[in-house]
């Protein structure tokens, strides 16, 4: 049972836009940053945003991310192929004292 | 260019014991923190624990709190995982990552640890 919730999968066709939700609670996400890593297939996770909404250097603006209360969203506009991978929500939790991920999603683009 | 790289997973038997390590290069390995992140076969990701970056501050999940000891050697831009007492529950991929301004940036490959008998 992950701390933070995310739906198992999502999908879309080429070209679509999707949103991944991300759900916490008052000591995690409502507090602080949330964080999204895409995981291809069989490699290991990496940042696609940070701090909410920002993207590091070489994430393509097709992604975005976005932060109200204790829910998070990143949401992948101008869906490609390549884009099939697991994404995860990451934020600090206060009460645990330590970083917490969601289930992760898996998004296949049909 | 930022590698971080682990080596020292395998097979062990329940109950036994393993030594993760973690090499660094590519920046100052001293000016972040070394987390160890772990996901199980077909599961998601689980954080571990995590040493500061002057080796000082550590935390660890409660479900290996007592059985597993990070640390690291700044001289070498190495660090480790000890894991004790493993169980099934343990049979993961750990990937160690850094940290900096708060927030995890960098994976490595990652190492596969294999609890059976």
């Amino acid at each position: 049972q992950s701390v933070l919730t995310q739906p198992p999968s999502a999908s879309g066709t080429p070209g679509q836009r999707v949103t991944i939700s991300c759900s916490g609670s008052s000591s995690n996400i409502a507090t602080n940053h949330v964080y999204w890593y895409q995981q291809l297939p069989g490699t290991p996770p990496k940042l696609l945003m940070y701090r909410n909404n920002q993207r590091p250097s070489g994430v393509p603006d097709r992604f975005s991310g976005s932060k109200s209360g204790t829910s998070a969203s990143l949401a992948i506009s101008g869906l490609r192929s390549g884009d099939e991978a697991d994404y995860y929500c990451a934020a600090w939790d206060d009460s645990l004292t330590h970083w917490v991920f969601g289930g992760g999603t898996k998004l296949t683009v049909l | 260019e930022v590698q971080l790289v682990e080596s020292g997973g395998g097979l062990v038997q329940p109950g036994g014991s393993l030594r993760l390590s973690c090499a660094a290069s590519g920046f100052t390995f001293s000016s972040y923190s070394i987390h160890w992140v772990r996901q199980a076969p077909g599961r998601g990701l689980v954080w571990v624990s995590r040493v500061e970056g002057d080796g000082t501050g550590t935390n660890y999940a409660d479900s290996v709190k007592g059985r597993f000891t990070i640390s690291r050697d700044n001289a070498m831009n190495t660090f480790f995982l000890q894991m004790n007492s493993l169980g099934a529950e343990d049979t993961a991929v750990y990937y160690c990552a850094r940290s900096a301004n708060g927030y995890i940036d960098y994976w490595g490959q990652g190492a596969q640890v294999t609890v059976s008998s």
